[in-house]
């Protein structure tokens, strides 16, 4: 079975900083893809950042990078210069047959 | 390029009753999911489609739920006699499959809607 476990249920940073958010997966699949998603309060899912398994190079954008360590089969993410519109749920997810698995979530707070 | 509609936002239906759901993904998209999340969890799985062909089912879509995608485009879930634990958001997605030089499944979500049965 796939599964995705996030940790972390919360996390706090000071506004500025950075903080990473944790996340190890299981799949028996050499080829997949990643992500992590954001969900801040009572707002609609939006795609943060997505790593190809096949790739070795770690996804980066903007404030947001991951830390992809795929014999660990761990997924961290990063996020730098910490902004109060950071604060939401973060979710990982693993595709898996044509659907994404999630994670519990972490709960990011960002205190100014 | 808009993104993936759902409507209603907010649904507050009593035990027993038939709800429907609408979803518009994004246009061109190919491929639209349907998720339920409950609170405090991540989405979990019900169905998708490719096209008008619903091609997976999950185990956690009873024979109480029914999806459909007739022309393709947007897309129908219905709670035939709705339960207390079918309370939950309902989460809709799309993506485009198939069509770049790899194929991926980057899916992209709309706002849900929210199902509260008394």
């Amino acid at each position: 079975a796939q599964t995705v476990t996030q940790s972390q249920p919360e996390m706090s940073v000071q506004e500025a900083e950075t903080v990473t958010l944790s996340c190890t997966y299981d799949t028996s699949e050499s080829d997949y893809y990643l992500f992590w998603y954001k969900q801040p309060p009572s707002r609609q899912m939006i795609l943060v950042i997505r790593q190809e398994a096949y790739k070795q190079q770690n996804a980066t954008e903007n404030r947001f990078s991951v830390n992809f360590q795929k014999a660990a089969k761990s997924f961290s993410l990063k996020i730098s210069d910490s902004q109060l519109g950071d604060a939401a749920m973060y979710f990982c997810a693993l595709e898996y047959g044509n659907k994404l698995v999630f994670g519990a979530g972490t709960i990011l707070r960002v205190k100014s | 390029d808009t993104g993936v509609s759902q409507d209603p936002r907010h649904k507050i239906t009593k035990r027993g009753q038939n709800v429907t759901f609408r979803c518009d993904p994004i246009s061109e998209h190919n491929r639209l999911y349907w998720y339920r999340q409950t609170l405090g969890q991540g989405p979990e799985f019900l169905t998708y489609f490719q096209n008008e062909a619903q091609l997976e089912k999950s185990r956690l879509l009873s024979d109480r739920f029914s999806a459909e995608r007739p022309k393709g485009s947007f897309s129908t879930l219905e709670i035939q006699r709705t339960e207390q634990g079918d309370s939950a958001m309902y989460l809709c997605a799309s993506s485009s499959w198939g069509r770049g030089s790899r194929s991926t499944d980057t899916q992209y979500f709309g706002p849900g809607t929210r199902l509260t049965v008394l």
